[in-house]
């Protein structure tokens, strides 16, 4: 089946440092979603990507629809303890009924 | 209220016993899904049901039985678990199946087989 690789695996930054994530597939997607997991808690919708190039903000989270449609990326600037967590992809695939998800980032901040 | 809510929150269960685990979506979404999340490895996509008919079963062992009696609630019955069945069940819906506009999940249940 598919699969969305995201890199790195894990983070660990400094308070007030940009961070950066990408994900990755060897299939297109039409579709890229990013999901932040807080601990012990389900994962939460950050922002969603519908087409090639678009660039879509969330307060200090930026992500984009990379162009060859293959790739998004993740970047959160000046970073705080609340971002931590892990952030996962996510793309509709197969016969589009369902969300195929990434293999995660876990970001730790230290103060 | 509102979202998806998951009940219980923590389980811990023998191998022999018969446990639910319940999800309620008060969202007015068509699509409920079930997924596992192991340490360690993706999401793991379990069962799909779309408007109360359940339109995929990926390969789930019959230990785990699903049921949708309505469009709002999504139960999963456990029996003769194993403990490596021990993990965080995710409930999420969708508006409509496939989730292009993304899901809505509960906070999990985490579960623990002893």
């Amino acid at each position: 089946g598919q699969q969305l690789n995201q890199s790195p695996q894990s983070m660990f930054i400094q308070e007030g440092e940009d961070v950066s994530m990408n994900c990755t597939s060897s299939s297109i997607f039409n579709t890229w979603l990013w999901y932040k997991q807080d601990p012990g808690e389900g994962p939460v919708l950050l922002i969603a990507l519908y087409k090639a190039g678009e660039l879509t903000s969330n307060g200090r989270l930026t992500a984009q629809f990379g162009i060859t449609r293959k790739d998004s990326f993740l970047n959160i600037s000046a970073s705080i303890p609340s971002d931590v967590g892990i952030y996962f992809c996510a793309g509709p695939t197969g016969t589009a009924s369902k969300l195929t998800f990434g293999t995660g980032t876990r970001l730790q901040v230290t103060l | 209220e509102t979202g998806v809510t998951q009940t219980p929150r923590h389980l811990v269960m023998g191998m022999t016993n018969k446990k639910s685990l319940k999800c309620e979506q008060h969202l007015g979404h068509n699509a409920m899904y079930w997924y596992k999340q192991s340490a360690k490895k993706p999401l793991e996509l379990m069962f799909v049901y779309s408007l109360e008919e359940r339109v995929e079963n990926n390969s789930v062992p019959s230990r785990f039985s699903p049921e949708c009696p309505n469009s709002s609630h999504l139960f999963l019955h456990l029996h003769t678990l194993q403990p490596e069945d021990s993990a965080l069940y995710l409930c999420a819906s969708s508006q409509v199946m496939g989730g292009a506009n993304g899901y809505t999940f509960g906070s999990g249940t985490r579960l623990t087989v002893v």
